[in-house]
């Protein structure tokens, strides 16, 4: 199995334009997690959906974020206009629904907003 | 509601050095216990867990950890460290039949060589 999958790697922008982040959770899993990493606040959970619905995004912390997941191998998450404040590692996460609910992480998008 | 703590945020060990990192949580009901590991610059990799049966659970690179009900606690132990251990290390509880994981603050580890 190849994991999940994130793209872009790395993502360098100017404040004020979109960012768009893509995951490909692992294949039959049917919850996805968006976490975003920083020295100052940690690890952070965004968002989790399960079977394509979102659960709870309490913690998304703008209206210019948004995510969505059109079907159970894809998932965006979306910054509308991206701040420099919004530069940190944004990592995918997927799991089953079933056992113990160990989370399988992405390699992370490392975006910097200039 | 649930949460995470984890004791020690920096953690400075000399190799061979023995290491035990706290982790307490806070929720009443049954739940299911990890530790990951994110060495640097990599994303989080699951080190082990606990969901039932034998409370001393036996993970990747002689890592262990044991589960105590009566003071919530998970620590996690390894009996002689390596350089190569060095990592930031969380702890996560996930409540039995629940969607969300919660993870600890994480404790950043380093091994003196």
């Amino acid at each position: 199995d190849a994991g999940v999958i994130q793209s872009p790697r790395h993502e360098v922008t100017e404040m004020g334009q979109e960012v768009t982040l893509r995951c490909k959770p692992i294949s039959g899993h049917n919850s996805l997690f968006w976490y975003r990493q920083t020295m100052m606040r940690g690890l952070e959970l965004l968002i989790y959906f399960n079977n394509n619905v979102p659960i709870d995004d309490s913690g998304m912390p703008e209206d210019r974020f948004s995510a969505k997941m059109p079907n159970a191998s894809f998932s965006t998450l979306k910054i509308q206009p991206s701040e420099p404040r919004d530069s940190a590692v944004y990592f995918c996460a997927s799991s089953l629904k079933r056992g113990p609910y160990e989370q399988y992480f992405g390699p992370g998008t490392r975006l910097t907003v200039t | 509601a649930q949460s995470v703590s984890q004791h020690n945020h920096h953690v400075i060990l000399s190799e061979a050095a023995s290491l035990e990192l706290g982790c307490n949580y806070s929720y009443g009901g049954t739940v299911n216990l990890f530790w990951y590991v994110q060495y640097p610059g990599q994303h989080l990799q699951l080190l082990l867990k606990y969901f039932s049966g034998d409370p001393l659970v036996k993970g990747i690179k002689g890592f262990e950890a044991e589960f105590i009900k009566s003071k919530f606690s998970f620590n996690l132990r390894k009996p002689s460290v390596q350089w190569s251990d060095t990592a930031e290390y969380f702890c996560a509880v996930n409540e039995e039949g629940g969607f969300k994981t919660i993870f600890g603050a994480g404790t950043r580890l380093f091994v003196k060589a």
